[in-house]
């Protein structure tokens, strides 16, 4: 099993609503990531878990909250977003966390497109 | 100055035409990753380089070090190779950096 799996899909919520996106991985990677892109751009990085550890924190704003209860899963908390926080929301994997010295390849889910109303 | 620089942004070809998009970057790197993300958002990585040259099918990765510079080609295009492709360099700290990407059609 080499992949990354993200539910849902799809996500249109209101501003007042709280809902969570999902990441799954069952390669025994010890790093998952979250990325933010909007149309057009690259990838942002959001947050990066090192073996269960929230390790970085790209000065996210709090309405969006990390959250892996164990090395399989990573969970994005969202609540009271904005219409600008509307992007593909991308999970990431790897064996080891993206140090220096080390060569780890990325692999990534499909993604969740969420608008935000 | 971007740290990653891609060229070109857009490329159309036929289908058969042998392709090249190339990375330039500034930085010091300890790895470069070659993506694929098609419409709908997947991305899925095609290579990590540091050194040389890699093969996988119809595509070729090579990179020069003392140059700063990675080329991705494609040999025999298909409409299905039609995605944005993606450059991203790992820094020093261990960061990964991404250029703007290249979208290609491939025409049938």
């Amino acid at each position: 099993d080499t992949e990354v799996t993200q539910t849902p899909k799809h996500l249109v919520m209101g501003m007042t609503n709280k809902k969570s996106l999902k990441c799954e991985q069952h390669m025994g990677h010890r790093a998952m990531y979250w990325y933010k892109q909007k149309a057009k751009k690259p990838p942002e990085l959001m947050f990066v878990y090192s073996y269960e550890k929230l390790s970085i924190n790209e000065s996210v704003p709090s309405r969006f909250s990390p959250e892996c209860p164990n090395s399989s899963l990573l969970n994005l908390h969202l609540h009271a977003l904005q219409p600008e926080d509307s992007a593909l929301y991308l999970c990431a994997s790897s064996q080891g966390p993206l140090a220096r010295g080390r060569s780890e390849k990325l692999f990534f889910g499909s993604g969740t497109q969420l608008s935000v109303l | 100055k971007n740290e990653v620089e891609q060229s070109p942004q857009n490329l159309t070809a036929q289908e058969g035409e042998f392709i090249t998009i190339n990375c330039s970057y500034s930085v010091g790197i300890s790895a470069l990753h070659w993506l694929q993300q098609h419409p709908g958002g997947g991305i899925v990585s095609l290579f990590m380089l540091s050194s040389g040259k890699k093969k996988h099918g119809r595509l070729i990765a090579t990179i020069n070090i003392q140059e700063k510079h990675s080329s991705l080609h494609i040999t025999a295009s298909h409409p299905r190779d039609s995605a944005v492709y993606i450059c991203a360099v790992r820094g020093s700290q261990g960061n990964l950096i991404f250029g703007k990407g290249t979208k290609l059609s491939v025409k049938p």
